[in-house]
This record gives C-alpha cells, structure tokens and sequence, in this order.
C-alpha cells in the first residue's frame, strides 16, 4: 500500500458523459500527478500539480482537466468521454516537485 | 522529446538471474527510475539512479551510464511473484515518461 488513495475503483459511464476521478496523495506529499495506462498505449503523463498550482502537463485532451484543492487532494475531469478513453488511470504522488512518484491502486474507467 | 527502448517479455526460470536493458534518448535527464507493474494493478517503485553506477536494493540492483543513455535492471533468484511487468521511466523537466515495459515470467 503507497498511501496514495483513489476513488472510484472502477466507473462504467457512456459516451459523451462526464465523470471526476478523485486522488488523496500521501501524507506530506505537495505533488500529485495524473496518468492514463491503456493497453495499447502504455502508461502515459497527463498532468502535475505542486502544492495547488499546475507544474508540468504531458498528453492531455482538452476534453479532460484537473486540479488541486488546498487539502492537495486532487481531481481528474474527463469530459464528452470516448470509447478511446477506457483506460486506467493512476493517480502518484511525491514529496517535492521532482521526488520520487508513488502511485494509487488506479481508477479502471470503462466508457460503453 | 523521450524515446525509451526495453525489450517486450523475457522469461526466466524460478532461482535464475535476469537482466532487463533500457536505452533512452531523452532531450534533458534528471534520473532514471525503475519499476514493477503486476497485471491490473499500480506500478511499485524499485529503484533510482541520477549518477552512473549501481544501486543495490536487496535480489534488486540497478545500473546507469549517462553517456550511453543505457541502464538494466538485474533481478537474481528469481521467484515466482517476480512475475510481472518492468517499466523503466526517464525523468526530465518533471515529467516521468515511461517505457512501454518488459514482461518477465518466472517458470518453475
């Protein structure tokens, strides 16, 4: 167990619809990042966050955005879903801005 | 931009000694970190190098040369629950991009 905590575990939703994937990051951890591992594609940088202020972005989609709370929680918005989108998606979380990542157990979303 | 190389799937016997090599073409590096992926689940960390050498963990070592852009992972006797994918990730600019893994199964 990392300490990182995600929820849902699993979301099953239609396209077009919009779901939040929530991230709780470790205790003492400021910096949260976002990832999308679909098979095809392996696991891939979305997002980073640093102590609520966006720090680096990676291969996200208009479509999808985030932010971090003053608790430094986090969310993930995915919008106008596509069958594309059926993925995991792992939230992780470090100490500093460039510290090691540890990941949460992911969000499997389904898009139907 | 990144370009990270790893092997697809290695298969070694229970007991025995794999070694998993990365090459990565990165435009800056701050550290090259290693880590096991089990089907369905979260990935774990394993290691970390910024410098050249090896870093020993317990049956896990690691090695880096920044000039040959090149590390492995060496994993010795080898156990079942090694089983699972190994992704080797290249941190530059704060962002962690990751290669596509190497499945390893451990046969009895």
């Amino acid at each position: 167990d990392s300490g990182v905590t995600q929820t849902p575990k699993h979301l099953i939703t239609a396209t077009g619809q919009r779901v939040t994937l929530r991230c709780s990051p470790r205790s003492g951890d400021l910096s949260v990042y976002w990832y999308q591992q679909s098979l095809d594609q392996g696991l891939q940088f979305l997002i980073q966050y640093y102590n609520g202020e966006e720090r680096a972005k990676g291969n996200i989609l208009e479509r999808f955005s985030a932010q971090q709370f003053p608790d430094l929680h986090s969310e993930l918005n995915l919008s106008s879903l596509e069958l594309g989108d059926s993925a995991l998606y792992f939230c992780a979380s470090s100490v500093q801005a460039e510290g090691t990542q540890y990941f949460g157990p992911g969000t499997r979303l389904t898009v139907l | 931009g990144q370009n990270i190389d790893q092997p697809t799937e290695m298969t070694a016997t229970e007991g025995a000694i794999v070694q998993i090599n990365c090459t990565y073409q990165t435009s800056g590096f701050n550290g090259l970190f290693w880590y096991q992926q089990h089907a369905g689940e979260a990935p774990t960390f394993l290691s970390y190098n910024v410098l050249d050498g090896l870093e020993e963990k317990g049956r896990f070592s690691s090695f880096l040369s920044r000039s040959k852009g090149y590390s492995y992972l060496l994993l010795k006797e080898l156990q079942m629950k090694d089983s699972a994918s190994y992704l080797c990730a290249v941190r530059s600019d704060y962002k962690l991009s990751f290669g596509a893994g190497t499945t390893v199964t451990v046969r009895a």
